[in-house]
C-alpha cells in the first residue's frame, strides 16, 4: 500500500522558514517523480514543486521560485521542501504527492497518491 | 500559462442523477494531458481520471472522461451518495501544469 506522510509543518513568521518533509513507502521510491502542492484554507489546488527520479531537474512554480527548494533522499524513500522567505500568502495545507508515471521529470505528470498534507500558517 | 475555467461552480443534483462537469483550457492542451480528482473535506484529493479518459486504478465506471484540446468533460452516470464533493481538472501538458478551480457536486 502507497504511504506518504507529511511533517515539519507549523506557525511561522512572516520572513521565517520551515523544512517539510515526507516519508514514502509501498513503492519504488526512486522509480518516480515527487511533488509539493498546496491547497489554501478554502481554495483550490496549486503545484509548487517537483523533483525528478534521479534528483537531475527540478520545477517550482514562480510563486515560489527563488525562496523555496525541492531535494530528495532516495536511500531514505523521503522528500523535502526548504521554504525560507514565507508570506502569508503562502499559508496552506501542503500536499506530497507521487507522480503517476514512471521515470517522469520534475514537471511531472498527473499525481496518483497523495498525503494527507501538512499545515503551514505564516502569521505575526 | 493554461488557465483551466471549470463550470459550473456548484452542481446541485439528486443521488441516481447524472453529473456532466466541464474543464475548458485557455489554449489546447497537448496529449490530452487532462485529469480530473475528486475531494471530500478534510480528505486528500484523489485521481479519477488521467490522459482525459482512462480511469485510475480502482475508480468505478459510472465515472467517464471525454474531450479534447480546449474542452473536456467529467460524466458521472449515476451519482452515488459518496459521489458529492469537489471535482478538479489538471493540465499537465503545459508549464507549468495548472488545475481548475474546481466544481462542487451538491445534493440537491
Amino acid at each position: 500500500e502507497v504511504q506518504l506522510v507529511e511533517s515539519g509543518g507549523g506557525l511561522v513568521q512572516p520572513g521565517g522558514s520551515l523544512r517539510l518533509s515526507c516519508a514514502a513507502s509501498g513503492f519504488t521510491f526512486d522509480d518516480y517523480a515527487m511533488h509539493w502542492v498546496r491547497q489554501a484554507p478554502g481554495k483550490g489546488l496549486e503545484w509548487v514543486s517537483g523533483i525528478s527520479w534521479n534528483s537531475g531537474s527540478m520545477g517550482f512554480a514562480d510563486s515560489v521560485k527563488g525562496r523555496f527548494t525541492i531535494s530528495r533522499d532516495n536511500a531514505k524513500n523521503s522528500l523535502h521542501l526548504q521554504m525560507d522567505s514565507l508570506r502569508a500568502e503562502d499559508t496552506a495545507l501542503y500536499y506530497c504527492a507521487k507522480d503517476g508515471v514512471y521515470g517522469s521529470g520534475s514537471q511531472g505528470y498527473y499525481f496518483d497518491y497523495w498525503g494527507q498534507g501538512t499545515l503551514i500558517t505564516v502569521s505575526s | 500559462e493554461i488557465v483551466l475555467t471549470q463550470s459550473p461552480g456548484t452542481l446541485s443534483l439528486s443521488p441516481g442523477e447524472r453529473a456532466t462537469l466541464s474543464c475548458r483550457a485557455s489554449q489546447s492542451v497537448s496529449s490530452r494531458y487532462l485529469a480530473w480528482y475528486q475531494q471530500k473535506p478534510g480528505q486528500a484529493p484523489r485521481l479519477l481520471i488521467y490522459g482525459a479518459s482512462s480511469r485510475a486504478t480502482g475508480i468505478p465506471d459510472r465515472f467517464s472522461g471525454s474531450g479534447s484540446e480546449t474542452d473536456f468533460t467529467l460524466t458521472i452516470s449515476r451519482l452515488e451518495p459518496e459521489d458529492f464533493a469537489v471535482y478538479y481538472c489538471q493540465q499537465y501538458g503545459g508549464s507549468p501544469q495548472t488545475f481548475g478551480q474546481g466544481t462542487k457536486v451538491e445534493i440537491k
